[in-house]
């Protein structure tokens, strides 16, 4: 089956200082999968941050990106210079073109202190 | 605009009793839907997913089940709660496949079973 992992439960980072959050995943599909980043601010629902279906490439939103490797299995969540505003639980998840099942990662959570 | 209203907000409700939860999607004809489940400190899971009125594919099995008995409407319930049903229950409807690949979630309900 596929699996996504996320290896950062929490991470805490200063204002305007870079960000990189992990996502790896694994699949025993031939074909390369969707790959997603939702996110959930405090007393918000869950919402889209970011998508890239395309092997190889890029997706960003937001100040957020993150580049699709299909070499190393990861799609690793960037952002050059955090803000407050930022803390939120973030979630990566995948899904088969043409498939109904989603495969979400435990989620990150990004506190982001003055 | 599309909206998603999902009840209750919260419960507390007893082992061995009965559950039932609600999920509606307004301004969207013929949506896919989806059920998830995150126990506290866990990974989002997927349920159930349902493409059309009547139809419903369980995904894991958590002696749970799920019904669509309107286009707009998606039932989740059980005849007796465990304890291990303790969780944050999430209803989303999908867009198109590829490009237009994105889930909508609903805010969810919050589920103590004491």
């Amino acid at each position: 089956g596929d699996s996504v992992t996320q290896t950062e439960g929490q991470v805490t980072v200063s204002e305007s200082k870079s960000l990189i959050i992990n996502c790896t995943y694994s699949t025993t599909s031939i074909a390369y999968p969707n790959l997603f980043w939702y996110v959930r601010y405090p007393g918000e629902g869950l919402q889209l941050l970011l998508k890239v279906i395309t092997a190889g490439q890029k997706g960003s939103s937001r100040g957020f990106e993150a580049t699709y490797n299909k070499e190393t299995t990861s799609f690793h969540l960037q952002k050059a210079s955090v803000q407050e505003s930022d803390s939120a639980v973030y979630y990566c998840a995948l899904v088969h073109t043409g498939n109904y099942k989603y495969v979400f990662g435990a989620g990150t959570r990004l506190k982001v202190i003055a | 605009a599309q909206t998603i209203h999902q009840w209750p907000v919260a419960e507390i409700k007893a082992v061995g009793s009965p559950l039932s939860l609600g999920c509606t999607i307004k301004g969207k004809s013929s949506p896919n839907l989806y059920w998830y489940w995150q126990a506290t400190g866990g990974t989002l899971q997927q349920l159930f997913y349902s493409i059309t009125v009547g139809q419903v594919e369980s995904v894991v099995q958590l002696n749970l089940s799920a019904s669509r008995p309107k286009d707009d409407q998606f039932i989740l319930s059980t005849e007796k709660l465990l304890l291990s049903h303790s969780g944050f229950y999430l209803c989303a409807w999908r867009t198109g496949g590829g490009n237009q690949d994105t889930q909508y979630f609903g805010p969810g309900t919050r589920l103590l079973v004491l």
